[in-house]
């Protein structure tokens, strides 16, 4: 188990720009979850995958944010014409799924991508 | 909709000196409650959660929080903190219907300092 990996670290770009950070969960964990965690601030929920399926989108999540798991396996994360907003650190987190109708099981978090935008 | 309020954004101790971190939170539904920490440039790691059963949750690095339903609060307590406890702590909360999964709503962070 090497636990969640996200590359890259950190990431400066020019506003307009568009980024794209991928996340690698643990390799058994079915639910992978996306967070912005912007200064002073918890990490906020941005979407949700079980395999390959988004099941759910935060408002926060603009249309110009795109998320995917193609294979159910890794995910990425876009951004297009990033605007100074944007500047945060962006986490990922997966987890196994638990009992039916119960919470799931614990998110295990990777070290975030970190991003400013100039 | 759920919240969660963490009234300090600071909290300096002694090495050694016990510490409680206040969380406080808010919601229409029964929830699930949890204590993450996380390191300069690293993660959150689950520090302790609470499901159901009783109200007091031990969990790593010596840490425990109660869960009071009627004031709505889980207070992180450490009876006596190390240098090595200087993160950030974020209390969190789920709402227990929230389709199987966490959908997790966090507070603002407490920063602890341990004086050396």
């Amino acid at each position: 188990d090497t636990g969640v990996s996200q590359n890259p670290r950190h990431k400066i770009t020019k506003r307009g720009q568009n980024v794209t950070f991928r996340c690698d969960p643990i390799s058994e964990h079915n639910r992978l979850y996306w967070y912005r965690q912007t200064l002073g601030q918890g990490p906020e929920f941005l979407t949700y995958f079980q395999n390959e399926a988004q099941l759910e989108k935060s408002r926060l999540l603009s249309d110009r944010f795109s998320a995917e798991r193609p294979k159910g396996s890794f995910s990425t994360l876009e951004i297009q014409r990033t605007e100074q907003g944007d500047s945060a650190m962006y986490l990922c987190a997966s987890s196994s799924p638990g009992l039916a109708g119960g919470p799931g099981n614990e998110q295990f978090f990777g070290p975030g991508t970190r991003l400013t935008v100039l | 909709a759920q919240s969660v309020t963490q009234l300090d954004s600071q909290v300096p101790v002694f090495e050694e000196a016990p510490v409680e971190l206040r969380c406080n939170y808010s919601s229409s539904v029964s929830v699930y409650l949890f204590w993450y920490v996380q390191y300069p440039n690293q993660g959150l790691q689950l520090l302790l959660k609470y499901l159901s059963g009783s109200t007091l949750v031990k969990g790593i690095n010596g840490f425990e929080a109660e869960f009071n339903k009627s004031q709505t609060s889980f207070h992180l307590r450490k009876p006596s903190v190390h240098i090595s406890d200087t993160a950030e702590y974020f209390c969190a909360v789920s709402d227990r219907y929230s389709g199987g999964y966490q959908k997790v709503t966090f507070g603002t962070g407490t920063k602890l300092q341990v004086i050396p």
